[in-house]
């Protein structure tokens, strides 16, 4: 079975300092992972994904993770925070042959001015 | 940018009540999910479907629920008596063919009474 970790629920940063949320995961075979972020009432919109190609993944708004076999960790980090980048952000992993994605609980990230 | 739509954005129905939410998946896209989000929890797969047939579900997914592709463009989710507990946001997602990365509609807002 396959499992996602998010630690730390809540994150608090400076506008201009580095984000950094992590997730680790558990999987019996080489995974399919994926962030998703999602702002106040709206989708789930995806960030970026990593799917067995190049371990540092670049995704939008500057956002990119780095596929860590040894640590099983999948952390997700941006440079310089900004004020709209305030929202939940969800880490999930999938693998070959089952395409239904899981979840993890989701890390709300606030940015103070 | 195509995307995944759904109707309606919020549905109230009261308990034992039939509800059909509504979703138009990516038009090139092959396989298409439902998603719940209960308030404050994970978002929980329900359900994968391709070539006009369920190819996984959970356990969430009883025989309360069912989907269908009745024409090119939809792709419904049914829950056939609700109960206070399916009080939950619903997403629709698609993926394209060859590719694990899911593309999440904006959810359709289920309130049981």
């Amino acid at each position: 079975a396959q499992s996602v970790t998010q630690l730390g629920s809540h994150v608090s940063v400076s506008e201009g300092a580095l984000v950094l949320l992590r997730c680790n995961y558990s999987s019996s075979v080489p995974p399919y992972l994926f962030w998703y972020v999602q702002y106040p009432n709206q989708g789930l919109q995806l960030l970026l994904k990593y799917t067995s190609a190049a371990t540092l993944v670049k995704g939008i708004n500057d956002f990119e993770a780095e596929f860590k076999k040894s640590e099983t960790s999948f952390h997700l980090t941006k440079p310089s925070a900004h004020m709209s980048d305030a929202a939940e952000y969800f880490c999930a992993v999938s693998y070959t042959g089952r395409r239904a994605l899981t979840f993890g609980s989701g890390t709300r990230l606030q940015v103070q001015p | 940018e195509p995307e995944v739509t759904q109707t309606p954005s919020h549905q109230v129905t009261q308990m034992g009540q039939e509800v059909i939410l509504r979703c138009v998946p990516i038009s090139n896209h092959l396989y298409f999910y439902w998603y719940r989000q209960i308030l404050g929890q994970k978002v929980e797969f329900l359900v994968s479907f391709y070539n006009n047939e369920i190819s996984e579900k959970s356990e969430i997914f009883d025989d309360q629920f069912s989907v269908e592709r009745p024409d090119g463009s939809n792709f419904t989710l049914k829950i056939r008596s609700t109960k206070l507990e399916d009080s939950a946001m619903y997403f629709c997602a698609s993926t394209g063919t060859g590719a694990y990365e899911q593309y999440f509609g904006p959810g359709t807002r289920l309130t049981v009474t």
